[in-house]
C-alpha cells in the first residue's frame, strides 16, 4: 500500500495569497495522483487528476504538479470560497489512499 | 443533473451484515467505473472497493477483502456494497463515487450514508 503524506497539517492565510500544499508517497508512480476538497458536511469535490489536469468547472487558481513521490497543489490569490480541507490521494496502485489532508484556514 | 445517491446506512450490531445501495441517474451508468469510499466523522477518507463497468474486475482495501462485497446492476443503474461481519471499526459514513473516464480519480461523489456499529 502507497502511503501518502500531506504537509503542512494546517495552513493559516489571508485572502489573496498564493498556497502550496504539498503530497508525499511513499514510492514513485507516474501521474495517477488527484487532489480533492471537502467542506464540513459535504462530500469531497475532485479539483485535480492526472497530476494537473483541472476537472470540468475547477477555476484555473487551482494548479497541480509534480512526479515520483513529490506532489503540490498551488492555489493562487487565495479566495474566501477556498477555505477547506484537501487531500491528495493516488491511484497508482490498489488499494488507492488518501493524504491525511492539510486545513486551509482563515489566518 | 449527474447525481449518485446512497441509502442504506444504519445502526447495526457487531457481527451483523448490511447491504448499502447507491441509486445513479444523469451519465451512462454502464460506461463507468465505480467505488466506495469510507469517512469516520471529524477523520480522513478510506478507499473501501472499486467495480469496472461490467462488474467483473474488483478491488478491496486489505480490511474489508472477505467481508464486503461490491456489486452492481446496470440495468437497475445502482451499485451496492454487502456488508458482513461489521465491527466499531467499520462506523463511518459511506460515499458512492464515480470514476473519471481513462483516469484514476473519482469526479462525482453522493453525499453518503452512515453506517454505525455499535451493540
Amino acid at each position: 500500500e502507497i502511503l501518502m503524506t500531506q504537509s503542512p497539517a494546517t495552513l493559516s492565510v489571508s485572502p489573496g495569497e498564493r498556497v502550496t500544499l504539498s503530497c508525499r508517497a511513499s514510492q514513485s508512480f507516474t501521474r495517477d495522483l488527484a487532489w480533492y476538497q471537502q467542506k464540513p458536511g459535504q462530500a469531497p469535490r475532485l479539483l485535480i487528476y492526472d497530476t494537473s489536469t483541472r476537472a470540468t468547472g475547477i477555476p484555473a487558481r487551482f494548479s497541480g504538479s509534480g512526479s515520483g513521490t513529490e506532489f503540490t497543489l498551488t492555489i493562487n490569490s487565495l479566495q474566501s470560497e477556498d477555505f477547506a480541507l484537501y487531500y491528495c490521494q493516488q491511484g497508482d496502485h490498489w488499494p488507492w489512499t488518501f493524504g491525511q489532508g492539510t486545513k486551509v484556514e482563515l489566518k | 443533473e449527474v447525481r449518485l445517491v446512497e441509502s442504506g446506512g444504519d445502526l447495526v450490531q457487531p457481527g451483523g451484515s448490511l447491504r448499502l445501495s447507491c441509486a445513479a441517474s444523469g451519465f451512462t451508468f454502464s460506461n463507468h467505473w465505480l467505488s466506495w469510499v469510507r469517512q469516520v466523522p471529524g477523520k480522513g477518507l478510506e478507499w473501501v472497493a472499486d467495480l469496472n463497468e461490467g462488474g467483473t474486475e474488483k478491488y478491496y482495501v486489505d480490511s474489508v477483502r472477505g467481508r464486503f462485497t461490491i456489486s452492481r446492476d446496470n440495468a437497475e443503474n445502482s451499485l451496492y456494497l454487502h456488508m458482513n461481519s461489521l465491527s466499531a471499526e467499520d462506523t463511518a459514513l459511506y460515499f458512492c463515487a464515480r470514476h473519471v473516464p481513462r483516469a484514476r480519480a473519482v469526479d462525482v461523489w453522493g453525499p453518503g450514508t452512515l453506517v454505525t456499529v455499535s451493540s
